[in-house]
């Protein structure tokens, strides 16, 4: 089993960076993935990280440390379309089954 | 990246019927998975569909209340079966890229009345 845990709620300005937190605990461990996910549409892939370090892809990028089970996303330049549900989900390996599960979420809000 | 279709993409069902909810994907997966995403709430993983085999459930998640259909490696079905209120929510499928992400369909707003 696995426990995710990010914050529920972060609010930011226009220009500034957010980080958002993510601590989780399973076994079988096979990769830790970020999605956005703006209100009633369906979530959409924003990063992937299998190895410990840093991964940058334009203004976002994600950070893992295994040892910790602990990763973050990084927003930088933060636009008004980036006010989202940002979801932490882990992937375990589970006999020859992958597993995808999912934090509750965190609300970004960017204000002007 | 997979292109995704889900139909209906939203119905309003009466108490104790069933409703089929459809997958179609642009290419070949062998991996198919089915969530749940109540309002407010996350994703939950109800199961995973492999072409061939037998669907895997989650804990809580039963196949009589879930039937999964997964006849080819670009469709799946998931039935939501003697509705009630309770199961109002957004049902989305899912499958794995060529890469290791994971990609969504548009999802099936579900009300129950």
């Amino acid at each position: 089993g696995q426990n995710i845990d990010q914050p529920t709620e972060m609010t930011a300005t226009e220009g500034a960076i957010v980080q958002i937190n993510c601590t989780y605990q399973t076994s079988g461990f096979n990769g830790l993935f970020w999605y956005q996910q703006h209100a009633g549409e369906a979530p959409t892939f924003l990063s992937y990280n299998v190895l410990d370090g840093l991964e940058e892809k334009g203004r976002f990028s994600s950070f893992l440390s295994r040892s910790k089970g602990y990763s973050y996303l990084l927003l930088k330049e933060l636009q008004m379309k980036d006010s989202a549900s940002y979801l932490c989900a882990v992937r375990e390996l589970n006999s020859n089954d992958y597993k995808l599960s999912f934090g509750a979420g965190t609300t970004v809000t960017v204000r002007a | 990246s997979a292109v995704i279709s889900q139909k209906p993409s939203r119905d309003i069902c009466q108490r104790g019927t069933s409703l089929t909810i459809q997958c179609q994907v642009d290419s070949q997966v062998t991996m198919m998975f089915w969530y749940r995403q109540q309002p407010g709430q996350s994703l939950t993983l109800i199961a995973t569909a492999n072409q061939g085999s037998e669907a895997t459930y989650e804990s809580g998640f039963v196949i009589d209340k879930f039937p999964i259909s997964r006849p080819n490696l670009t469709f799946s079905t998931l039935t939501v079966s003697n509705m009630s209120p309770e199961d109002s929510s957004i049902y989305l499928c899912s499958v794995e890229g060529s890469g290791d992400e994971q990609y969504f369909g548009p999802g099936t707003r579900l009300t129950v009345t």
